[in-house]
């Protein structure tokens, strides 16, 4: 079985400083995780993914994140915080095999304050 | 072309109306898939069709009845649907099968639904 839990259901940072979205992962296989942001009445969008290679992951908008297998946890961060990063980030796990479907964290809002 | 296009955007309808919600998608992927996500939530999965089959169907009620009529098409047919139904109803898509299975979704922007 898997599950995703994010520790911060909100979030707030001002703009200019840096950001980091909590997420610590169960899953019974080798897991692949990803992190979706969604801007109101938008749809989803993919941060980006782990799928086994490199644990520090580079995705767009100047997100990364790192796995770390022994505290399953696979953190969103970002250096400096822009006003357009605010919006819903969602943690997702799925196995590696992309077998299972994907199981989604209850979201974090991030609050961006001029 | 990596997009996931929904028509209609917004839909409002009675509980006695029959209306459908259109997903599609010019990747080559082999599974689509249909959430339903209320708000400050996250979605819900509802469907999942791989090669144009369904493959899961979580339960959801009759009154939502999915349709692929090709392999770039996702059809979700409403009828008779209840005021709890109103909620953003999202498609997404994957390469499918042995190639990546669910991994790396797609998403459409929504189509926001509500049953007066």
């Amino acid at each position: 079985a898997q599950s995703v839990t994010q520790l911060d259901s909100h979030v707030s940072v001002s703009e200019g400083t840096p950001v980091l979205l909590r997420c610590n992962y169960s899953s019974s296989y080798s897991p692949s995780l990803f992190w979706y942001v969604q801007h109101p009445n938008k749809g989803l969008q993919l941060l980006l993914k782990y799928t086994s290679a490199a644990t520090l992951v580079k995705g767009i908008n100047g997100f990364e994140a790192e796995f770390k297998k022994s505290e399953t946890s696979f953190h969103l961060t970002k250096p400096s915080a822009h006003m357009s990063d605010a919006a819903e980030y969602f943690c997702v796990v799925s196995d590696l095999s992309g077998n299972t479907p994907l199981v989604f964290g209850k979201g974090t809002r991030l609050s961006v304050i001029a | 072309d990596t997009e996931v296009t929904q028509t209609p955007k917004h839909l409002v309808m009675g509980m006695t109306n029959k209306k459908s919600l259109k997903c599609e998608q010019h990747m080559g992927h082999r599974a689509m898939y249909w959430y339903k996500q209320k708000a400050k939530k996250p979605p819900e999965l509802m469907f999942v069709y791989s090669y144009e089959k369904l493959s899961i169907n979580e339960s959801v009620p009759s009154r939502f009845s999915p349709e692929c009529p090709n392999s770039s098409l996702l059809n979700l047919h409403l009828h008779a649907l209840q005021p709890e139904d109103s909620a953003l109803y999202l498609c997404a898509s994957s390469r499918g099968g042995l190639a990546g299975g669910y991994n790396e979704q797609f998403f459409g922007p929504g189509t926001r639904l509500t049953v007066l």
